[in-house]
């Protein structure tokens, strides 16, 4: 069974960095056609993708937010950590860790994710 | 603004069929994926690859494309499929995947 748990503040302060973890199970970071991300929605907004980490540790990150995000993966606890400096109030969102599935042709979709994690920025 | 387009809302009365549209250019030659998330709930894949269901999905939902345009139906629509739905698409190039900005779904 496929599972993906985020965990990490709830509450954060402007100008603070968010550290958050994606514990998962169920799946092996080694293989290849497997991988996770991280994904925000701000509350009644649309999903907004945040960073990517493969299974050979190749990272991508939104262009938009690329030097405030740092993702790395810990094979050996199962976990995939997300850093993200300077919080803002504009950063209150729900944040979500999913599991990336890639069909033989290369296209990717996220099939499993987390519960989610509603992080609140303010002081 | 998004990549990709979709309608911001949708209304079907129940038994009726529901079309979702997705447009953009980065569709012609990537696969689509769609998502429903329910009010309060993380987002569930329920077509991908186009028009490949999930185990669990039921067949009532279906997935095209045609050139730019993917379409997510939604046959014979009940109270319990009033969600956002989103389109996908993974930026081959970029390696950066795309979301559509999400249509809410209502059910009279």
């Amino acid at each position: 069974q496929v599972t993906l748990k985020e965990s990490g503040p709830v509450l954060v302060k402007p100008t603070e960095t968010l550290t958050l973890t994606c514990t998962v199970s169920g799946f092996s970071f080694s293989n290849g056609r497997l991988s996770v991300s991280w994904i925000r929605q701000p509350p009644g907004k649309a999903l907004e993708w945040l960073a990517h980490i493969f299974s050979n540790d190749e990272k991508f990150y939104s262009t938009s937010l690329k030097n405030r995000l740092t993702i790395s993966k810990d094979t050996s606890k199962s976990q995939v950590v997300l850093t993200m400096t300077s919080m803002d109030p504009v950063d209150t969102a729900t944040y979500y860790c999913a599991r990336v599935s890639r069909n033989p042709e290369g296209g990717k979709y996220f099939d499993y994710w987390g519960q989610g994690i509603l992080v609140t920025v303010s002081s | 603004s998004y990549v990709l387009t979709q309608p911001p809302s949708l209304s079907v009365a129940p038994g009726q069929t529901a079309r979702v549209t997705c447009g953009g250019y980065i569709i012609g030659g990537n696969s689509v994926h769609w998502y429903q998330q329910r009010p309060g709930q993380a987002p569930v894949l329920v077509v991908y690859d186009d028009s490949d269901r999930p185990s669990g999905i039921p067949e009532r939902f279906s997935g095209s494309t045609s050139g730019n345009t993917a379409t997510l139906t939604i046959s014979r629509v009940e109270a319990g499929d009033e969600a956002d739905y989103y389109c996908q698409v993974w930026d081959s190039a970029s390696e950066h995947p795309e979301f559509g900005g999400g249509t809410n779904l209502t059910v009279l």
